[in-house]
């Protein structure tokens, strides 16, 4: 079965420096990875996903994650973290061949100014 | 307009009750979705249908009964509620294809048994 790991409950960084969410997929086959983000009280909003071609895929609010096959790793990062991006993060990985995805188990950001 | 709209976004009630919670969605997707969040955070798949087919039934106690009337709707109804089931639950939808995969939250239902 396809699964993702999220080895931090929380991840802590100052304004304005860079963040890594970090997350590591086990997959049987081709990965389709996703990231998702979830504020106080909402729903899960979609960030990015890979699902072929460039390892660094660009997504919403600046984010970024970088696709890494040797490593088996699909990290989250931004250049530049605003206390505004302080929320809870997903990573996801589709299971084959069903229509769903499977999550990790979230990482909590928090930036402080 | 909301695009995955659910009521009620809240739910006391008391252990035994029957409960029910309404998802419709404008997307014009094909699929839609039931997750259940504890309070952990953890996110957890409970139903799928695609199309008012029933595609995914995760293991999930029998007191779960989802509903899909037409593709723009999946309720989900809940017998003898129980304590465990004191959770948010989260509907969601998504367009058929290989290459899709995102999937379009609403904004919760807390429930929360006595």
């Amino acid at each position: 079965a396809q699964s993702v790991a999220q080895p931090e409950d929380q991840v802590n960084v100052a304004e304005g420096n860079p963040l890594t969410v970090k997350c590591t997929y086990s997959v049987s086959g081709n990965p389709y990875l996703f990231w998702y983000v979830q504020y106080p009280n909402r729903g899960l909003q979609f960030l990015l996903k890979y699902i072929t071609g460039d390892n660094l895929v660009k997504g919403s609010y600046g984010f970024e994650a970088e696709f890494n096959k040797s490593q088996t790793s699909f990290h989250l990062k931004k250049p530049s973290a605003l206390v505004s991006d302080s929320a809870l993060y997903f990573c996801a990985v589709r299971d084959t061949g069903f229509q769903k995805l499977v999550f990790g188990t979230g990482t909590r950001l928090l930036v402080s100014p | 307009d909301t695009a995955v709209s659910q009521t009620p976004k809240y739910l006391v009630t008391q252990m035994g009750n029957d409960k029910s919670i309404k998802c419709e969605q404008n997307l014009g997707h094909d699929t839609m979705y039931w997750y259940k969040q504890d309070s952990k955070k953890f996110l957890k798949i409970m139903f799928s249908y695609n199309n008012k087919e029933l595609i995914i039934n995760e293991t999930v106690p029998n007191r779960f009964s989802p509903k899909s009337p037409d593709k723009a709707h999946l309720n989900l109804h809940i017998n003898s509620l129980e304590l465990g089931d004191s959770a948010v639950y989260f509907c969601a939808s998504s367009r058929e294809g290989r290459n899709t995969g995102e999937l379009f939250f609403g904004e919760g239902s807390r429930l929360t048994v006595l």
